[in-house]
């Protein structure tokens, strides 16, 4: 069974410093993982993918996800918060070598970053 | 600005009417998905195309039929929904995972937000 834990379900951090979104998993094999950003009355937006190689993966807006397989997290980071990157960010997992590309969510966490 | 382009924003409707929810995009993906989301829940999956025929349906009720006219399109044909059926439907697409898109990922629309009366 796949699934994906966000254990925090908020967030908030002032703007400026730096930030983390907690992510772990548990899914057979190796999996894909990436993370989504969600802005009020909007979709999920791509913000960066682990497929392989280096553990530090930079993707949009300025943030950077860790990928750690024995402690089977990925955690979104951030090192200078902004106020418009409170939004809703989820982290996904599929399987590797599934030709749908199912994603499978975790809950979600809200971040907040006050001004 | 989404390259998954859906409408209408908003619908609302009762419980008896018969509407559809439109989704379309033009990256020459050939697999694309709906979703139903609740406020502040990560997205359910509840059905998957790939070359225009249905690949998964997740045990979605009957009164949910979609449909895949071409690789560009994709519709969800609604009659007879229920109140709880009230949230936001998401579609999506993205490159079927062989060879280089392997792992590439889904690209969402900013979906319709569905009231039942």
């Amino acid at each position: 069974a796949q699934s994906v834990a966000q254990p925090e379900d908020q967030v908030n951090v002032a703007e400026g410093n730096p930030l983390t979104v907690k992510c772990t998993y548990s899914v057979s094999g190796n999996p894909y993982l990436f993370w989504y950003v969600q802005y009020p009355n909007r979709g999920l937006q791509f913000l960066l993918k682990y497929i392989t190689g280096d553990n530090l993966v930079k993707g949009s807006y300025g943030f950077e996800a860790e990928f750690n397989k024995s402690q089977t997290s990925f955690h979104l980071k951030k090192p200078s918060a902004l106020v418009s990157d409170s939004a809703l960010y989820f982290c996904a997992v599929s399987r590797r070598g599934s030709t749908l590309g199912r994603l499978y969510f975790g809950r979600g966490t809200q971040l907040t970053v006050w001004p | 600005d989404t390259e998954v382009t859906q409408t209408p924003k908003h619908l609302v409707m009762g419980m008896t009417n018969k509407k559809s929810l439109k989704c379309e995009q033009h990256m020459g993906h050939r697999a694309m998905y709906w979703y139903k989301q609740k406020a502040k829940k990560p997205p359910e999956l509840m059905f998957v195309y790939s070359y225009e025929k249905l690949s998964i349906n997740e045990s979605v009720p009957s009164r949910f039929s979609p449909e895949c006219p071409n690789s560009s399109l994709l519709n969800l044909h609604l009659h007879a929904l229920q109140p709880e059926d009230s949230a936001l439907y998401l579609c999506a697409s993205s490159h079927l995972g062989q060879g280089p898109y392997s792992n590439q990922p889904q690209h969402f629309g900013d979906g319709t937000r569905l009231s039942i009366l």
